[in-house]
């Protein structure tokens, strides 16, 4: 089967850095993706790591082991409005049709 | 904003009756994705199109089926909606860029009594 594994909660404050991880179990891989969404909202992609290594984007930053089926999402001078849910979520499969599938979910609490 | 809209953004039937969604995209994408999200499950993928009339299931097709007669419109349809489809329903397209990048509508949240 696929299945993926994430913290289901995380607290940090303000100004901190903050480290969710996820670690996968897919039958072909095609990369690894991260999505946030805010209550009430639709997910928002964040970053995409088809290759090993670490992916920077701003305050964010994505790593990626295939050969340890792990990644995690790092998210730097945390703010208030980082407060939401973060999804890891894989690309499986034999062919490259986009399909995702996606973890449970960790829900991102940020503490003045 | 990759100008995707859903309807109805809200709705309540009752057990039994057919139900359908509607995914509209302006920006030609060829893939396109419907997931439900439920407490505790995450997003999951219930059916995906590759092209006009090319679908496949995803992994909780059972009770849904899609049609994607134009590029613009994919159709998710509950044949007769039980209350474990309850659920807030996403629409998807898939970016350009090559990196997997998907784009989702505003949902669709169904209540079925």
């Amino acid at each position: 089967g696929q299945s993926l594994e994430q913290p289901s909660e995380v607290t940090a404050v303000e100004g901190a850095i903050v480290q969710i991880n996820c670690t996968y179990q897919t039958s072909g891989f095609y990369g690894l993706s991260w999505y946030q969404q805010h209550d009430g909202g639709a997910p928002t992609f964040l970053s995409y790591n088809a290759l090993d290594g670490l992916e920077e984007t701003g305050r964010f930053s994505s790593f990626l082991s295939r050969s340890d089926s792990y990644g995690y999402l790092l998210l730097q001078e945390l703010q208030m409005k980082d407060s939401a849910s973060y999804f890891c979520a894989v690309s499986p499969g034999s062919g490259n049709t986009g399909k995702l599938i996606f973890g449970q979910g960790t829900t991102l609490q940020v503490k003045p | 904003d990759a100008g995707i809209t859903q309807s109805p953004r809200h709705k309540v039937t009752e057990t039994g009756t057919p139900v359908t969604l509607r995914c509209h995209q302006t920006e030609n994408h060829r893939y396109m994705y419907w997931y439900r999200q439920d407490p505790g499950h995450g997003l999951r993928l219930i059916h995906y199109s590759y092209g006009v009339k090319d679908t496949d299931k995803g992994e909780v097709s059972d009770g849904y089926s899609v049609s994607r007669s134009k590029t613009e419109d994919f159709l998710l349809t509950l044949e007769s909606a039980t209350s474990s489809q309850t659920s807030v329903y996403f629409c998807a397209i898939r970016g350009l860029a090559g990196d997997n990048e998907q784009f989702f509508g505003p949902g669709t949240r169904l209540t079925v009594l």
